[in-house]
């Protein structure tokens, strides 16, 4: 079973619309969870993160946690075509002598105008 | 910019040249990474560096070699690489080599392997 699994899309959802990216982990002891957008030829960019059970809200972006069913999403609201990009979910491994980041494949989101 | 600097963008090599990738970051951070990014592929974890001390090394093969000779500098010298070698080199740092916190990337090294 792969540590962070994400569904690799693309996802295409039409300008205005609520884009729902979903991600699910396997190590129950995971603390931390980021969501991460990368575009295309570009560097991965930290957008959110969400540490405890629940929904955090930042603009336009919600990330839900659920730690019972290890599991955590990002919504995306009113997508706009800018917003089209892979979308990394990360997750804070522990062991060894660091708590690495342990990544998922992306999906890859496309907002048509 | 993200405070973390990586040069060159682009490099192409053949298999028997010797280059190195450079990374230095400007955020106070005293843990760097170095990461593999290859298509269809999740980010795979090279090496991880505390206070200029390497504490990972995730099954990396000798032709990758790190260097990192104080907090703010990270080296990738790379040696007699393989065509399947070629992907996007990415440099992380972050406050501490067990922060809760997400990492902070640099622009990456695009690798072509001829």
């Amino acid at each position: 079973q792969k540590e962070v699994e994400q569904n690799s899309g693309p996802l295409s959802v039409p300008e205005g619309a609520i884009a729902s990216l979903n991600c699910t982990y396997s190590d129950r002891v995971s603390q931390s969870f980021f969501w991460y957008r990368q575009y295309s030829g570009k560097s991965p960019e930290l957008i959110m993160s969400i540490y405890s059970n629940g929904d955090k809200e930042d603009g336009r972006f919600t990330a839900q946690l659920n730690k019972a069913s290890q599991y955590v999403s990002l919504l995306i609201r009113d997508s706009q075509p800018s917003d089209s990009a892979t979308y990394l979910c990360a997750v804070n491994g522990l062991g060894g002598a660091t708590n690495k980041l342990i990544f998922g494949t992306g999906t890859l989101l496309a907002v048509q105008p | 910019e993200t405070g973390v600097t990586q040069t060159p963008r682009h490099l192409v090599m053949g298999m028997t040249n010797k280059k190195s990738l450079k990374c230095e970051q400007h955020l106070g951070h005293n843990a760097m990474y170095w990461y593999k990014q290859s298509a269809k592929k999740p980010l795979e974890l090279m090496f991880v560096y505390s206070l200029e001390e390497r504490v990972e090394n995730n099954s990396v093969p000798s032709r990758f070699s790190p260097e990192c000779p104080n907090s703010s500098h990270l080296f990738l010298h790379l040696h007699t690489l393989q065509p399947e070698d070629s992907a996007l080199y990415l440099c992380a740092s972050s406050q501490e080599v067990q922060s809760i916190y997400g990492y902070t990337f640099g622009s990456g090294t695009r690798l072509t392997v001829v």
